[in-house]
Protein backbone atom coordinates (compact mmCIF):
# COMPACT_ATOMS: atom_id res chain seq x y z
CA UNK A 1 0.00 0.00 0.00
CA UNK A 2 1.47 3.59 -0.40
CA UNK A 3 0.09 6.82 0.49
CA UNK A 4 -2.77 6.88 2.82
CA UNK A 5 -5.51 4.59 3.56
CA UNK A 6 -8.42 4.76 5.25
CA UNK A 7 -11.36 1.95 6.24
CA UNK A 8 -13.67 1.51 6.15
CA UNK A 9 -14.05 3.66 3.18
CA UNK A 10 -18.28 3.51 4.22
CA UNK A 11 -20.36 3.16 7.50
CA UNK A 12 -23.73 3.15 8.35
CA UNK A 13 -24.02 3.03 12.43
CA UNK A 14 -26.52 3.83 14.29
CA UNK A 15 -26.65 6.54 17.20
CA UNK A 16 -25.94 4.14 19.81
CA UNK A 17 -23.37 1.89 18.23
CA UNK A 18 -19.46 2.41 18.88
CA UNK A 19 -17.31 2.21 16.04
CA UNK A 20 -13.75 3.24 15.38
CA UNK A 21 -12.36 4.97 11.70
CA UNK A 22 -8.69 3.66 10.83
CA UNK A 23 -5.99 5.19 8.90
CA UNK A 24 -2.67 4.38 7.78
CA UNK A 25 0.02 6.68 6.38
CA UNK A 26 2.68 4.86 4.52
CA UNK A 27 4.79 8.25 3.88
CA UNK A 28 7.25 7.93 6.87
CA UNK A 29 5.08 11.55 8.26
CA UNK A 30 5.03 12.49 11.51
CA UNK A 31 2.40 14.43 11.52
CA UNK A 32 -1.31 13.21 11.14
CA UNK A 33 -4.66 14.91 11.17
CA UNK A 34 -8.61 13.86 10.93
CA UNK A 35 -11.19 16.30 9.04
CA UNK A 36 -14.54 16.73 8.47
CA UNK A 37 -16.42 17.34 5.82
CA UNK A 38 -20.21 18.16 5.71
CA UNK A 39 -22.29 18.73 2.07
CA UNK A 40 -22.16 22.06 0.99
CA UNK A 41 -19.28 23.08 4.01
CA UNK A 42 -16.03 23.75 4.07
CA UNK A 43 -13.67 21.06 5.32
CA UNK A 44 -13.46 21.59 8.57
CA UNK A 45 -9.69 20.21 10.92
CA UNK A 46 -10.78 18.43 13.58
CA UNK A 47 -7.49 17.21 15.75
CA UNK A 48 -3.41 17.32 14.54
CA UNK A 49 -1.07 14.56 15.66
CA UNK A 50 2.71 15.49 16.05
CA UNK A 51 4.68 13.18 16.66
CA UNK A 52 1.74 11.37 18.34
CA UNK A 53 1.05 13.91 20.42
CA UNK A 54 -1.76 15.90 20.03
CA UNK A 55 -1.22 19.15 19.29
CA UNK A 56 -4.78 20.76 17.92
CA UNK A 57 -8.87 19.47 19.00
CA UNK A 58 -10.55 22.24 17.37
CA UNK A 59 -13.63 22.08 20.02
CA UNK A 60 -14.74 18.52 18.54
CA UNK A 61 -17.38 17.01 21.18
CA UNK A 62 -16.33 13.97 23.47
CA UNK A 63 -18.35 11.56 21.36
CA UNK A 64 -15.60 11.72 18.75
CA UNK A 65 -12.29 10.39 20.42
CA UNK A 66 -8.99 10.15 18.10
CA UNK A 67 -6.36 8.65 19.00
CA UNK A 68 -2.59 7.75 17.76
CA UNK A 69 -0.55 4.88 18.84
CA UNK A 70 2.30 5.55 16.67
CA UNK A 71 3.12 8.39 13.39
CA UNK A 72 1.91 5.76 10.88
CA UNK A 73 -1.69 4.69 12.67
CA UNK A 74 -4.97 7.15 13.58
CA UNK A 75 -7.85 5.86 15.06
CA UNK A 76 -11.29 8.23 15.16
CA UNK A 77 -13.39 6.56 17.94
CA UNK A 78 -16.87 7.23 17.40
CA UNK A 79 -20.16 6.48 19.99
CA UNK A 80 -23.53 8.03 20.41
CA UNK A 81 -23.49 10.04 17.35
CA UNK A 82 -25.67 12.37 15.77
CA UNK A 83 -27.22 12.18 12.90
CA UNK A 84 -25.54 15.93 12.03
CA UNK A 85 -22.41 13.74 12.35
CA UNK A 86 -22.75 12.15 8.64
CA UNK A 87 -19.94 13.43 6.91
CA UNK A 88 -17.10 12.47 5.19
CA UNK A 89 -13.85 11.39 7.46
CA UNK A 90 -10.78 12.51 5.94
CA UNK A 91 -7.29 11.82 7.46
CA UNK A 92 -4.22 13.79 6.07
CA UNK A 93 -0.34 13.32 7.12
CA UNK A 94 2.59 15.96 6.38
CA UNK A 95 5.77 15.42 6.97
CA UNK A 96 5.65 17.12 10.67
CA UNK A 97 3.22 19.05 11.95
CA UNK A 98 3.11 23.15 13.22
CA UNK A 99 4.30 24.37 9.56
CA UNK A 100 1.56 25.54 7.53
CA UNK A 101 3.34 24.83 4.07
CA UNK A 102 3.75 21.67 4.60
CA UNK A 103 1.78 19.60 1.77
CA UNK A 104 -0.71 17.33 3.06
CA UNK A 105 -1.16 13.72 1.66
CA UNK A 106 -4.95 12.65 2.35
CA UNK A 107 -6.53 9.42 2.34
CA UNK A 108 -10.00 8.83 0.22
CA UNK A 109 -12.10 8.89 3.39
CA UNK A 110 -14.96 7.16 4.99
CA UNK A 111 -18.33 7.87 4.29
CA UNK A 112 -20.19 8.13 8.06
CA UNK A 113 -23.79 7.86 8.17
CA UNK A 114 -25.54 8.08 11.46
CA UNK A 115 -28.95 6.71 11.13
CA UNK B 1 -4.37 37.30 9.17
CA UNK B 2 -5.21 36.74 5.39
CA UNK B 3 -8.14 35.24 4.53
CA UNK B 4 -9.25 34.35 0.31
CA UNK B 5 -11.81 34.93 -1.40
CA UNK B 6 -12.19 32.87 -4.44
CA UNK B 7 -15.26 32.81 -6.99
CA UNK B 8 -17.77 29.93 -5.60
CA UNK B 9 -18.07 27.76 -9.18
CA UNK B 10 -16.71 28.55 -12.35
CA UNK B 11 -17.82 26.55 -16.08
CA UNK B 12 -15.42 25.84 -18.89
CA UNK B 13 -15.47 24.13 -21.91
CA UNK B 14 -13.46 21.53 -22.91
CA UNK B 15 -9.75 22.20 -24.32
CA UNK B 16 -9.64 26.15 -22.98
CA UNK B 17 -7.91 27.45 -20.56
CA UNK B 18 -9.39 28.13 -17.24
CA UNK B 19 -8.27 31.10 -14.20
CA UNK B 20 -9.33 31.18 -11.33
CA UNK B 21 -8.50 34.30 -9.64
CA UNK B 22 -8.07 34.41 -5.39
CA UNK B 23 -7.90 37.46 -3.38
CA UNK B 24 -5.93 37.68 0.06
CA UNK B 25 -5.86 41.46 0.34
CA UNK B 26 -4.11 40.68 4.15
CA UNK B 27 -1.64 38.52 3.06
CA UNK B 28 1.71 38.90 6.14
CA UNK B 29 5.20 39.29 4.13
CA UNK B 30 6.20 35.19 4.62
CA UNK B 31 3.42 33.96 3.45
CA UNK B 32 3.22 31.32 0.66
CA UNK B 33 -0.13 30.89 -1.44
CA UNK B 34 -1.18 27.33 -1.75
CA UNK B 35 -3.86 25.51 -4.46
CA UNK B 36 -5.42 22.31 -3.64
CA UNK B 37 -7.48 20.19 -5.30
CA UNK B 38 -10.56 18.33 -4.58
CA UNK B 39 -12.49 15.42 -6.87
CA UNK B 40 -15.75 14.42 -5.53
CA UNK B 41 -15.59 12.10 -2.99
CA UNK B 42 -11.94 12.26 -2.26
CA UNK B 43 -9.37 14.14 -0.11
CA UNK B 44 -7.95 17.53 -1.46
CA UNK B 45 -4.44 17.16 -3.18
CA UNK B 46 -1.63 19.75 -3.48
CA UNK B 47 -1.58 21.73 -6.61
CA UNK B 48 1.26 24.09 -6.40
CA UNK B 49 2.50 26.65 -4.11
CA UNK B 50 4.06 30.15 -4.62
CA UNK B 51 5.54 33.13 -3.22
CA UNK B 52 5.73 35.68 -6.19
CA UNK B 53 5.79 35.82 -9.92
CA UNK B 54 5.09 32.58 -11.60
CA UNK B 55 5.07 28.99 -10.76
CA UNK B 56 4.91 26.31 -13.22
CA UNK B 57 4.26 22.46 -12.74
CA UNK B 58 3.17 19.91 -14.67
CA UNK B 59 -0.77 20.31 -13.54
CA UNK B 60 -0.93 24.12 -13.77
CA UNK B 61 0.96 27.27 -13.26
CA UNK B 62 0.41 30.35 -10.42
CA UNK B 63 0.91 33.82 -11.05
CA UNK B 64 1.47 36.27 -8.45
CA UNK B 65 1.75 40.22 -8.93
CA UNK B 66 4.10 42.13 -7.50
CA UNK B 67 1.57 43.38 -4.56
CA UNK B 68 0.68 39.35 -4.25
CA UNK B 69 -2.69 40.89 -3.02
CA UNK B 70 -3.95 38.08 -5.25
CA UNK B 71 -3.34 35.30 -7.19
CA UNK B 72 -4.66 33.19 -10.09
CA UNK B 73 -4.27 29.59 -10.86
CA UNK B 74 -3.92 28.47 -14.97
CA UNK B 75 -4.87 25.40 -16.08
CA UNK B 76 -3.80 24.83 -19.28
CA UNK B 77 -6.48 22.57 -22.09
CA UNK B 78 -8.79 21.86 -19.42
CA UNK B 79 -10.42 18.48 -19.98
CA UNK B 80 -13.65 16.75 -17.90
CA UNK B 81 -11.24 14.93 -15.73
CA UNK B 82 -10.47 18.45 -13.87
CA UNK B 83 -14.21 18.99 -12.78
CA UNK B 84 -13.16 19.57 -9.23
CA UNK B 85 -13.33 21.84 -6.34
CA UNK B 86 -10.13 24.31 -6.43
CA UNK B 87 -9.00 25.79 -2.52
CA UNK B 88 -6.47 28.81 -2.75
CA UNK B 89 -4.92 29.04 0.85
CA UNK B 90 -2.98 31.88 2.92
CA UNK B 91 -2.30 31.21 6.51
CA UNK B 92 -5.80 32.44 8.30
CA UNK B 93 -4.12 31.35 12.21
CA UNK B 94 -1.47 32.98 13.51
CA UNK B 95 1.51 30.70 14.58
CA UNK B 96 2.67 27.14 13.16
CA UNK B 97 -0.51 25.68 12.59
CA UNK B 98 -2.23 24.23 9.90
CA UNK B 99 -3.94 26.02 6.51
CA UNK B 100 -7.66 26.27 7.10
CA UNK B 101 -9.61 25.13 4.08
CA UNK B 102 -12.49 27.50 2.90
CA UNK B 103 -15.70 26.74 0.24
CA UNK B 104 -13.11 26.71 -2.89
CA UNK B 105 -14.35 27.25 -6.40
CA UNK B 106 -16.08 24.50 -8.29
CA UNK B 107 -14.88 24.33 -11.71
CA UNK B 108 -17.03 22.53 -13.88
CA UNK B 109 -15.99 21.19 -17.23
CA UNK B 110 -18.47 20.75 -19.91
CA UNK B 111 -17.34 18.68 -23.41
Amino acid sequence: ETGVTQTPRHLVMGMTNKKSLKCEQHLGHNAMYWYKQSAKKPLELMFVYNFKEQTENNSVPSRFSPECPNSSHLFLHLHTLQPEDSALYLCASSPWGGEPYNEQFFGPGTRLTVL
Amino acid sequence: LAKTTQPISMDSYEGQEVNITCSHNNIATNDYITWYQQFPSQGPRFIIQGYKTKVTNEVASLFIPADRKSSTLSLPRVSLSDTAVYYCLVPERPGNTPLVFGKGTRLSVIA
